[in-house]
């Protein structure tokens, strides 16, 4: 089944306590993104990733690092996580070009107290 | 840089009847992609329709179509015979530089029976 697997769905921690959201996608896709969500605002990129080795910065960057090792995976790390980054975390992939929809993960909800 | 504005926040509609979402964006390309992303309770995003610039033709997914009106930059989604699974956030999304989807903030829809 093609699917986008995001690993926690729930985490609850603390303040400057390093932490890794995994992602991981089976269908081969160049393309892939992290996406968060706040209430009004929808949904706004992060980092994406074109291919291994070649990202780049989204709308909100800030506090978050990313690194794609190998296609099939692209983790978003929180180096030291802020109550600013409690919010609702998307992971999606898909083929190269803007007429290709976005394969979505199930999200991963953040709460850092 | 690419808007997409949502100006319904929430819409109800009853069982059966017909409901349409208005989405405006703005952008200097010609040539583009639409997207309309449906999120129910259980937070998926899934793709609901998509809609290509230069088609004249509004496109049309059983119960789902647009109105697309690219002169006056906007994008609507009409649900007809509502049903209780549609019970939803929709999103109206945009794709640019980088494949980066540009979201709206959102509409969020309640069936009722």
């Amino acid at each position: 089944e093609a699917q986008v697997t995001q690993n926690p769905r729930y985490l609850i921690t603390v303040t400057g306590k390093k932490l890794t959201v995994t992602c991981s996608q089976n269908m081969n896709h160049e393309y892939m993104s992290w996406y968060r969500q706040d209430p009004g605002l929808g949904l706004r990129q992060i980092y994406y990733s074109m291919n291994v080795e070649v990202t780049d910065k989204g709308d909100v960057p800030e506090g978050y690092k990313v690194s794609r090792k190998e296609k099939r995976n692209f983790p978003l790390i929180l180096e030291s996580p802020s109550p600013n980054q409690t919010s609702l975390y998307f992971c999606a992939s898909s083929t190269w070009g803007t007429d290709q929809p976005q394969h979505f993960g199930d999200g991963t909800r953040l709460s850092i107290l | 840089a690419q808007t997409v504005t949502q100006s319904q926040p929430e819409m109800s509609v009853q069982e059966a009847e017909t409901v349409t979402l208005s989405c405006t964006y703005d952008t200097s390309e010609n040539n583009y992609y639409l997207f309309w992303y449906k999120q129910p309770p259980s937070r998926q995003m899934i793709l609901v329709i998509r809609q290509e610039a230069y088609k004249q033709q509004n496109a049309t997914e059983n119960r789902f179509s647009v109105n697309f009106q690219k002169a006056a930059k906007s994008f609507s989604l009409k649900i007809s015979d509502s049903q209780l699974g549609d019970t939803a956030m929709y999103f109206c999304a945009f794709p640019g530089a980088g494949n980066m989807l540009t979201f709206g903030g959102g509409t969020r829809l309640m069936v009722k029976p």
